[in-house]
């Protein structure tokens, strides 16, 4: 299995400050023969199911904001949130679907 | 509007069954893989099942493999989750989600809770 690993676990950032969450998979998850990244990133407010943010590793789901930004290949990614806003608090979890069973990421909380 | 409602959870002796379900409104669920990903309380994701547009392709998390079994109703827009021989790590929130890569239409899920 692909053992998916946040850091940090939990983060606390000012308003309007910059928010960078990072995931490390156990084994690269870029597909050579298509050359993408088999990576998600979902953001979970408490009480509410997860939204899927980011997928490709670095395309962003339809109207998701712009200050929400994925990015780097094979083992290692990042997700940054350019200026975080008050309703960005959650926990955001990082996913591969690159092989069966999809993991998860073990959440890193974000807070003001 | 795009949808996922998912019914047929509650509290259930260690041993017992359950039989979860999820209705698709909004979106053509007979093209569409469809997952079941269960959160424990207080804990992160885990991906349970999933199974593909014609009911052709099904896997499994090792750990319910045996146990569940995922299988849908086109028809009737419907995925379903059979659980039996359940256990206390079974107790989680299960969603029903769209997709066979991200997941990019969640259920509000349903509380499934095995306890004496």
């Amino acid at each position: 299995d692909i053992v998916m690993t946040q850091s940090p676990d939990s983060l606390t950032v000012s308003l309007g400050e910059r928010a960078t969450i990072n995931c490390k998979s156990s084994q690269s998850v870029l597909y050579s023969s298509n050359n993408k990244n088999y990576l998600a990133w979902y953001q979970q407010k408490a009480g509410q199911p997860p939204k899927l943010l980011i997928h490709w590793a670095s395309t962003r789901e339809s109207g998701v904001p712009d200050r929400f930004s994925g990015s780097g290949s094979g083992t290692d990614f990042t997700l940054t949130i350019s200026s975080l806003q008050a309703e960005d608090v959650a926990v955001y979890y990082c996913h591969q679907y690159y092989n069966t069973p999809r993991t998860f990421g073990q959440g890193t909380k974000v807070e003001i | 509007e795009v949808q996922l409602v998912e019914s047929g959870g509650g509290l259930v002796q260690p041993g017992g069954s359950l039989r979860l379900s999820c209705v698709a409104s909004g979106f053509t669920f007979g093209t569409s893989w469809m997952t079941w990903v269960r959160q424990a309380p207080g804990k992160g994701l885990e991906w349970v099942a999933n199974i593909k547009e014609d009911g052709g392709e099904i896997y499994y998390v090792d750990s319910v493999k045996g146990r569940f079994t995922i299988s849908r109703d086109n028809a009737k827009n419907s995925l379903f989750l059979q659980m039996n021989s359940l256990r206390a790590e079974d107790t989680a929130v299960y969603y029903c989600a769209r997709g066979v890569y991200a997941f990019d239409i969640w259920g509000q899920g349903t509380m499934v809770t095995v306890s004496s």
